[in-house]
């Protein structure tokens, strides 16, 4: 059964650092991996998607990596600026079954 | 491009009743899949539809159910509410696959008392 785990559960840093979120599952039988946001109380954002056979992505500041056989990601925010304080998930596409598996999320703030 | 809608956002029920929760997606998507999102559980799959047809279904028991138009526009609906079907629901849509690129609305705040 695949399961997805986020470290840290929560992260505080002062503005200006650069930080990273990482994100592990068990089974490496993904289409992709996914990073989104979500804001308290909101739905969820896309931020980066990363196809099996890719090693990583890229949308301004922030960078995914994926090592696929190793079943590791993360997600690298750089100069990060309170505007950056959410919550962070992960999610793996399964490839038995096509659904999304997600981690529980690292909680990001911000201090300006 | 107009973006994922759901009706309505906040919803309050008592147990025993049921509820009925619309997502029109991303115009040309026509792949709604629906989650659930509780403290404790975290995120869960509920189920995807594909062209009008269910394509895949997590694990949740038959009280929940969904049905997608033509339009691809979607709803699912929960009979029977139970306290624990107090969720936030997020729907999401992509172009093709429930493996493609998601793009979630704002959900629906569901209170069961």
């Amino acid at each position: 059964k695949q399961e997805v785990t986020q470290i840290p559960a929560a992260l505080s840093v002062p503005e200006g650092e650069n930080l990273v979120l990482n994100c592990s599952f068990t089974d490496s039988a993904i289409y992709n991996l996914q990073w989104f946001r979500q804001d308290p109380g909101k739905g969820l954002t896309s931020l980066l998607l990363i196809q099996s056979s890719q090693r990583e992505q890229t949308s301004g500041r922030l960078n995914a990596s994926l090592d696929k056989s190793s079943g590791r990601s993360t997600l690298y925010i750089a100069a990060s600026q309170p505007g950056d304080s959410a919550t962070y998930l992960c999610a793996v596409t399964q490839v038995s079954n096509y659904q999304l598996i997600w981690g529980a999320g690292t909680k990001l703030i911000i201090k300006p | 491009k107009a973006g994922v809608t759901q009706t309505p956002r906040y919803l309050i029920k008592t147990r025993g009743q049921q509820v009925t929760l619309s997502c029109s997606p991303i115009s040309g998507h026509r792949s709604v899949s629906w989650y659930q999102q509780t403290p404790g559980q975290g995120l869960q799959f509920l189920f995807e539809y594909f062209s009008e047809t269910q394509r895949n279904k997590g694990n949740f028991p038959g009280r929940f159910s969904g049905r997608q138009f033509s339009n691809s526009r979607s709803e699912m609906n929960v009979s029977t509410l139970e306290l624990g079907d107090s969720a936030l629901y997020l729907c999401a849509s992509s172009s093709a696959t429930s493996y493609n690129e998601q793009f979630f609305g704002p959900g629906t705040r569901l209170t069961v008392l």
